[in-house]
């Protein structure tokens, strides 16, 4: 159980374009959910935090209009990286809370900006 | 505020040999503590988690760790690694209990354990 299923596993697109990433979770109700960012042997960055039906609240430094965050239902939350360039080329991964004290996260996704 | 320290970025192993993956916490509140695994390209995976209770956690995979409120540490061991079991690992804290959106996941850095014949 606890399963979050992100998507795409890898995108590359063109610099200036959107992407947009999507998590799902499967078998349960995902009230918050997680946005990392992850570079090479590197830990993971918290970007922000999203609650459902409100306002994500974004990590110091993080863009929140390049990096937009979306938690309309339950069960989806989605990051869209607007006018992506190069330097947002990265390993994105999400994750939810499951119960009091659980976090299950997605496969993550591989974007490469050209 | 958090934070987590694991002092080693890598950790060479030979297979069958033990290992103990170090980790350290900073904290002025309780703290839940959890050991993740992840694989190249992967989301991370939960290899166990101290919440409460006995010190001695055990995990998947043939994983333990123990918790040291004292020394504020939570080093993960196995008695006998496998070549599988190369992989990145994190150490992480959230305040305990979960409450609202400060209840993220603090990482530290990762380790490498690299696991040869």
């Amino acid at each position: 159980g606890a399963v979050v299923s992100q998507h795409p596993s890898w995108v590359i697109c063109k610099s200036g374009t959107s992407v947009k990433i999507e998590c799902r979770s499967l078998d349960f109700q995902a009230t918050t959910m997680f946005w990392y960012r992850q570079f090479p042997k590197q830990s993971l960055m918290l970007m922000a935090t999203s609650n459902e039906g409100s306002k994500a609240t974004y990590e110091q430094g993080v863009e929140k209009d390049k990096f937009l965050i979306n938690h309309a239902s339950l069960t989806l939350s989605t990051l869209t990286v607007t006018s992506a360039h190069p330097e947002d080329s990265s390993f994105y991964i999400c994750s939810a809370r499951f119960t009091n004290y659980g976090y299950t996260f997605g496969s993550g996704t591989r974007l490469t900006v050209v | 505020a958090q934070s987590v320290t694991q002092l080693d970025s890598q950790v060479p192993v030979f297979e069958e040999a033990p290992v103990e993956l170090r980790c350290n916490y900073s904290s002025s509140v309780s703290v839940y503590l959890f050991w993740y695994v992840q694989y190249p390209n992967q989301g991370l995976q939960l290899l166990l988690k101290y919440l409460s209770g006995s010190t001695l956690v055990k995990g998947i995979n043939g994983f333990e760790a123990e918790f040291n409120k004292s020394q504020t540490s939570f080093h993960l061991r196995k008695p006998s690694v496998h070549i599988s079991d190369t992989a990145e690992y994190f150490c992480a804290v959230t305040p305990s209990p979960l409450t609202g959106t400060a209840s993220k996941l603090t990482f530290g850095t990762g380790t490498r354990l690299q696991v040869t014949l």
